[in-house]
Parts: structure tokens; sequence; C-alpha cells
């Protein structure tokens, strides 16, 4: 089946240490999405990439960072500038690059944990 | 700046009321509009979209929503709660700024008792 992969559902980090996590699609997009999740805020966007090789900041990238070396896969790193990065993550992926109106494909999340 | 407002964090409704979660968007161009829905510790599904054409959408699971241009709204309705219905839903609006993403709402949380 086609679809988008997350791991880990669940990751605990220590203060100062970076931990990346792992997004993989076999849905043959081009588009693929970073959003941060926070009780009562909604989905804020991280970082997206239209093609490989080629990503953009979205609304708080501070203390993130990605990359895009494959079609299938966005990985993101959460540094330690990020100064408060307990949230639950999702990965998304689309063909908006060539048909707008279509819908985002969401994984089913990482949750980080600062311990 | 084109968005969308969700009113209201929580709504409870009884098994077998209607549900009625509302959602008012902000959009110079004619926007598309999507209903997610997230159960606990998962990802978004969609529920349905309005890109054009018909104003009224139905999705899965029985719900539907009404695009009304007059209002800005994009209502997301079901005549008769079911238990399993109790979830976060997700107004969303596609915003072109030189490549397309989606922009979400906070979200309302649904409620529903026996």
């Amino acid at each position: 089946d086609g679809g988008i992969t997350q791991s880990p559902k669940y990751l605990f980090r220590k203060e100062g240490q970076n931990v990346t996590l792992s997004c993989e699609q076999n849905l043959n997009h081009d588009a693929m999405y970073w959003y941060r999740q926070d009780p009562g805020q909604g989905l804020r966007l991280i970082y997206y990439s239209q093609i490989v090789n080629d990503f953009q900041k979205g609304d708080i990238a501070e203390g993130y960072s990605v990359s895009r070396e494959k079609k299938e896969s966005f990985p993101l790193t959460v540094t330690s500038a990020q100064k408060n990065p307990t949230a639950f993550y999702l990965c998304a992926s689309s063909s908006f690059r060539t048909t707008r109106g279509t819908e985002a494909f969401f994984g089913q999340g990482t949750r980080l944990t600062v311990v | 700046a084109q968005s969308v407002t969700q009113l209201g964090s929580h709504v409870s409704v009884s098994e077998g009321a209607l549900v009625l979660l509302r959602c008012n968007y902000s959009s110079s161009v004619p926007p598309y509009l999507f209903w997610y829905v997230q159960y606990p510790n998962q990802g978004l599904q969609l529920l349905l979209k309005y890109t054009t054409g018909a104003t009224l959408v139905k999705g899965i699971n029985g719900f539907e929503a009404e695009f009304k241009k007059s209002e800005t709204s994009f209502h997301l309705t079901k005549p008769s709660a079911h238990m399993s219905d109790a979830a976060e839903y997700f107004c969303a609006v596609s915003v072109t700024t030189g490549f397309q993403k989606l922009v979400f709402g906070t979200g309302t949380r649904l409620l529903v008792s026996p």
C-alpha cells in the first residue's frame, strides 16, 4: 500500500542533543512537508520541499534543519537550538506541485519529548 | 493572506445528535478548502474537500460540508453523531505563495457522550 511512514513513533531527547525524525513516502509525490502540532495551535509549517535537493523554510524553521536527497525521503533534524522541541511532528506529502487543490497525505506522526 | 478560523476549540454533543463544526475562511481568490480528522496520537485523514463545482461536498463517515461564499464559511456537519466520531477536526485552506501549501485552523475537539 502507498503511504507515508514516520519513525520512530515516540522519541525522547536529552537537552542539548540533536535528533532526526524520519519520513519516507512511496506515493511518488514531489512535494513534502513537516508540520509541528502543539495543543490549541493547530499545525504550523516548519519546512517544505517541492523537489529533490531543494527545500524552503516555513513559518517556524528556527532550530530545525532538513535534507531532500531522494524523492522518497525528507528527514527532519531537531537541533539543540530549538528551545521548546517537545511536540507532535507530522510529515506530509502531496502532488501540489502539479495539481492545485490536491490534498496532502499525512504520516502517523512522531511524538518528541525532551527529558 | 489566506487563512481559516475555527470557532470553538471544543464541541460536545450527545450520541445521535447533529454535529456542526464551524470554519470561516479569508481569501482574496477562490479558495480550495479541506476538512481533516485526527484521532489521538495519529496523523490526519482527509474527510472531504472543496475545489470547484458543487458547493455541498460529501465526505467519508457521513460528514458533509457546504461552501458558502456569501458567508465565507465551510462548516462541517453530520446528521447523527456516533461515539467513534470523537476526535479533533481541522479545517484548512490551500494557499498559493509560489508553491502550494495547506494552512490549518487551530482545530476543534469533538466530544460525544452516550
